[in-house]
């Protein structure tokens, strides 16, 4: 089992859309979990970090669940821009990337 | 916030040529930087890890001697892709965290270079 897997993708929405990505994550002892968004060709930006009790910031919602080690995040009212891949990334005792959700968000 | 700069942003190279590439944090002192390497269409794989006055720790795969990592100071680790070939392109990242203790402080990335042997 890979250590941090996500949803294969790509999702295909349309603005304004309501878009929800899960993570899951094998390393039970993970201290701290990451959301990235990635461009093509560009490199990983921070997105948001997640938080026990789960976050919000704007359109965006990162849930953690560790008993059963996934992550989720939510994108609400999408937009055209939010289009990329998305990457999990949990901390251990290293940076481990999921694999990356690609979303397009359609006019 | 935290910054970090990677130079060059693309390079193309001959074959069996040696490639340098820099990273830098401006604004906080890295103790340890991540190299990373990325396939077209493929998420980011971690090729070494760079310690400060030490030697880079590799994954399972990378060729220590083909891939120089060297940390010299807490603000500049360098990658060199020694005898490049074509199957060395790839786009290649650097990232660096405040403190790999510090729980909750997140990677902050290079900008990547684009490697193209030819």
């Amino acid at each position: 089992r890979k250590e941090v897997e996500q949803d294969p993708g790509p999702f295909n929405v349309p603005e304004g859309a309501t878009v929800a990505f899960n993570c899951t994550y094998s390393n039970s002892a993970s201290q701290s979990f990451f959301w990235y968004r990635q461009d093509c060709r560009k490199e990983p930006k921070l997105l948001m970090s997640v938080y026990s009790s789960g976050n919000e910031d704007g359109r965006f919602t990162a849930q953690l669940n560790r008993a059963s080690q996934y992550i989720s995040l939510l994108i609400r009212d999408s937009k055209l821009s939010d289009s990329a891949t998305y990457l999990c990334v949990v901390d251990g005792q290293n940076f481990v990337f999921g694999p990356g959700t690609r979303l397009s968000v359609l006019p | 916030g935290a910054v970090v700069s990677q130079h060059p942003s693309r390079v193309i190279c001959k074959s069996g040529t040696s490639v340098k590439i820099e990273c830098r944090s401006l604004d906080f002192q890295a103790t340890t930087m991540f190299w990373y390497r990325q396939f077209p269409k493929q998420s980011l794989m971690l090729m070494a890890t760079s310690n400060e006055g030490s030697k880079a720790t590799y994954e399972q795969g990378v060729e220590k001697d083909k891939f120089l990592i060297n940390h010299a100071s807490l603000t500049l680790s360098t990658l060199t892709v020694t005898s490049a070939h074509p199957e060395d392109s790839s786009f290649y990242i650097c990232s660096a965290t405040r403190g790999i203790l510090d729980y909750n402080s997140p990677l902050h990335f290079g900008n990547g270079t684009r490697l193209t042997v030819t």
